[in-house]
C-alpha cells in the first residue's frame, strides 16, 4: 500500500527567507503526487500536482516542487516566504497504477509558521 | 459557483446519538469523497463514491456509512458515535477518478462527541 511521509512536524521560519518541506512516499509502478494547503478554519486547496512531464512542478503563490523519483521524495520549495504562508501543508499521492481510483493518501501534515 | 458545501459546520454529540453529514458539489462531478482529519495524522479516506450509485470503503471505514443520494449528494451517517469519532470530516469532489484527480475540498465540519 502507498504510504506518504513529511519528515518535519513543523517548520517555523522567518519572513522572506527561504523554505523546504520535505515529502517522502513509497515506491510504485507510478504514482501521482499533491501538495495542498490548508489556511486556518478552512478547507484543504490545491498548490501544485505531478502527473508525469519534467519533473520541477510550479504552483501558485510561487511555490514549487521537485518530483525525484531516485529518492522517492517531492520537496515543496518556496524561495521567499510571506506571512500569508503561515498554513499547514500536505503532500498526498494517489496510485496511478491499474484500477486506480483516485484515492489520496496524505500525509500527516506540516505547519509553516511565518513569523515577522 | 458554491464549489463544495458541508452542513453543518460544528456538532456535539453524545455516545450513541446519530447523525448525518450532508455534502453537495455543483461542479457536476462524478466522484465524491469524506475523509477525517485528525491531529498528527493528517487525512484519512473513510469512503469514496467513484460515481452515482457506486460507493467504496477507504482506510478507515468502521463505524461509517454513506449515501450517494444522487450526482450532486454524498452523505455521511454515524449511527451510534462514539469518542473516537471526534475529529473535522471533510467532503471533497474531483471530475473523474481516473483523468482529474485535483480534489476539491469543503470547508468540513467539526464533530465532537462526548
Amino acid at each position: 500500500a502507498q504510504s506518504v511521509t513529511q519528515l518535519d512536524s513543523q517548520v517555523p521560519v522567518f519572513e522572506e527567507a527561504p523554505v523546504e518541506l520535505r515529502c517522502n512516499y513509497s515506491s510504485s509502478v507510478s504514482v501521482y503526487l499533491f501538495w495542498y494547503v490548508q489556511y486556518p478554519n478552512q478547507g484543504l486547496q490545491l498548490l501544485l500536482k505531478y502527473l508525469s512531464g519534467s519533473t520541477l512542478v510550479k504552483g501558485i503563490n510561487g511555490f514549487e516542487a521537485e518530483f525525484n523519483k531516485s529518492q522517492t521524495s517531492f520537496h515543496l520549495r518556496k524561495p521567499s516566504v510571506h506571512i500569508s504562508d503561515t498554513a499547514e501543508y500536505f503532500c498526498a499521492v494517489s496510485d496511478g497504477g491499474s484500477g486506480n481510483t483516485g484515492k489520496l493518501i496524505f500525509g500527516q501534515g506540516t505547519t509553516l509558521q511565518v513569523k515577522p | 459557483n458554491a464549489g463544495v458545501t458541508q452542513t453543518p459546520k460544528f456538532q456535539v454529540l453524545k455516545t450513541g446519538q446519530s447523525m448525518t453529514l450532508q455534502c453537495a458539489q455543483d461542479m457536476n462531478h462524478n466522484s465524491m469523497y469524506w475523509y477525517r482529519q485528525d491531529p498528527g495524522m493528517g487525512l484519512r479516506l473513510i469512503y469514496y463514491s467513484a460515481s452515482e450509485g457506486t460507493t467504496d470503503k477507504g482506510e478507515v471505514p468502521n463505524g461509517y456509512n454513506v449515501s450517494r443520494l444522487n450526482k450532486r449528494e454524498f452523505s455521511l451517517r454515524l449511527e451510534s458515535a462514539a469518542p473516537s469519532q471526534t475529529s473535522v470530516y471533510f467532503c471533497a469532489s474531483s471530475w473523474d477518478r481516473g483523468f482529474n484527480y485535483e480534489q476539491y475540498f469543503g470547508p468540513g465540519t467539526r464533530l465532537t462527541v462526548t
